[in-house]
């Protein structure tokens, strides 16, 4: 299992807003920054968060990071169909001194 | 722009080798450091190291370490995963992804389009 945890699934309709959640740790998220990447379907991941919060340039602000503990969250406002991807968390442990990753969440647009 | 372009598809029987490359563009191929990255048929992505791409050095995960190898060919901007002793397990796609690091923090971006590794008899 994944040292970061993501649910495995969420799910929402064109419009509604959508939050997905990465639960670490004190040595990962507690102390280090969180990335988002979202990989559509047959596809490469992609950047979509970095630092916790920073959108890069060409990412909608419709996408939206947080983090807060060793929780951090991704939030997308306003679904598309195209927003339907998987989305992994990922951030740096400094006990295992390697990059972690949570498992992925498939999103799906109903 | 900045771009990473993998080597293609192999199929290779079990205990053959394989070398994946990952041929950077766009910037300066030793101002960032580069990871691999695994994905097994239907599963997660897994961080397996990096490599600094000035002095060479690699950097393994745990259950990467043996059997996988990181190089580098800075005349051609290229970096490379080797694994030897093929197993069943190791089928997956493999990604390479520049390390971008600023302020004491670092995120991947971009990523290769991945290299999908088969291993069967």
């Amino acid at each position: 299992q994944s040292v970061l945890t993501q649910p495995p699934s969420a799910s929402g309709t064109p419009g509604q807003r959508v939050t997905i959640s990465c639960s670490g740790s004190s040595s990962n998220i507690g102390s280090n920054t969180v990335n988002w990447y979202q990989q559509l379907p047959g596809t490469a991941p992609k950047l979509l968060i970095y630092s916790n919060n920073q959108r890069p340039s060409g990412v909608p602000d419709r996408f939206s990071g947080s983090k807060s503990g060793t929780s951090a969250s991704l939030a997308i406002s306003g679904l598309q169909s195209e927003d339907e991807a998987d989305y992994y968390c990922a951030a740096w442990d400094d006990s295992l001194n390697e990059g972690v990753f949570g498992g992925g969440t498939k999103l799906t647009v109903l | 722009q900045v771009q990473l372009v993998q080597s293609g598809s192999e199929l290779k029987k079990p205990g053959a080798s394989v070398k994946v490359s990952c041929k950077a563009s766009g910037y300066t191929f030793t101002s960032y450091a580069m990871n691999w990255v695994r994905q097994a048929p239907g599963q997660g992505l897994e961080w397996m190291g990096w490599i600094n791409t000035n002095t060479g050095n690699p950097t393994y995960a745990q259950g990467f370490t043996g059997r996988f190898v990181f190089s580098l060919d800075t005349s051609v901007s290229t970096a490379y995963l080797q694994i030897s002793s093929l197993k069943a397990e190791d089928t997956a796609v493999y990604y390479c992804a520049r390390v971008v690091i600023a302020a004491a923090v670092s995120w991947f971006d971009p990523w290769g389009q991945g290299t999908l590794v088969t291993v069967s008899s």
